[in-house]
């Protein structure tokens, strides 16, 4: 149980271009997702939380115009990367907290964003 | 703001060798969780400690809580190249995780 997808697993758009990123939590519903980005061989950095019906808590340095994030159901979250440029490529994850139980965060298996 | 401070960066040995990874913040955080990560995958969770001074061993993994809940240790003895990857910590902190830099482990066969 407690599986989380993502889609698409990698996408490469030319820059200027926006490129949507869907999370889904399988086998639960999810009052709170979280979105990361990480660059290569470093760590995971939190850009924002996403809560269902209402508007995501973005982290500081983190542009909300840019990184525009949905939560309209128990088992969706969308991050749309609005006009992409080239330092916008990173691997992008989300992870999701159960509506019920623990607090554990669940891992998606993450997108490659490649901005020409 | 809460840091996690994870060393070494990177770690590479011979298969067969003990290693340990730390994680050392001045914070005190209510849980402390250890993640593997693989090339283009998303981090997968090995343990959630919670309590000071817990102690938990999965397999040839042995993970430590301190006393004051603000670090937290991975052995591994024996290590294998199955083990190869990115090892993350992460504190819970206000409904958030704070993840460590991650240490990069290689092992040879």
């Amino acid at each position: 149980g407690a599986v989380v997808s993502q889609h698409p697993s990698w996408v490469i758009c030319k820059s200027g271009t926006s490129v949507k990123i869907e999370c889904r939590s399988l086998d639960f519903q999810a009052t709170t997702m979280f979105w990361y980005r990480q660059f290569p061989k470093q760590s995971l950095m939190l850009m924002a939380t996403s809560n269902e019906g209402s508007k995501a808590t973005y982290e500081q340095g983190v542009e909300k115009d840019k990184f525009l994030i949905n939560h309209a159901s128990l088992t969706l979250s969308t991050l749309t990367v609005t006009s992409a440029h080239p330092e916008d490529s990173s691997f992008y994850i989300c992870s999701a907290i159960a509506a019920v139980g623990t607090d554990t965060q669940y891992f998606g298996p993450g997108t490659r964003l490649t901005v020409l | 703001t809460q840091l996690l401070e994870q060393s070494p960066q990177f770690l590479s040995i011979q298969e067969g060798e003990n290693l340990t990874v730390y994680c050392n913040s001045s914070s005190v955080f209510s849980s402390l969780q250890w993640y593997r990560q693989e090339p283009g995958e998303g981090p997968v969770l090995l343990v959630t400690v919670v309590t000071g001074g817990e102690v938990k061993k999965l397999k040839r993994l042995t993970f430590q809580f301190g006393d004051a809940r603000k670090d937290s240790s991975l052995h591994i003895t024996a290590a294998q190249p199955g083990d190869t990857g990115l090892y993350l910590c992460a504190g819970e902190g206000g409904n958030k995780l704070v993840f460590g830099a991650g240490t990069i482990l290689r092992v040879k066969s």
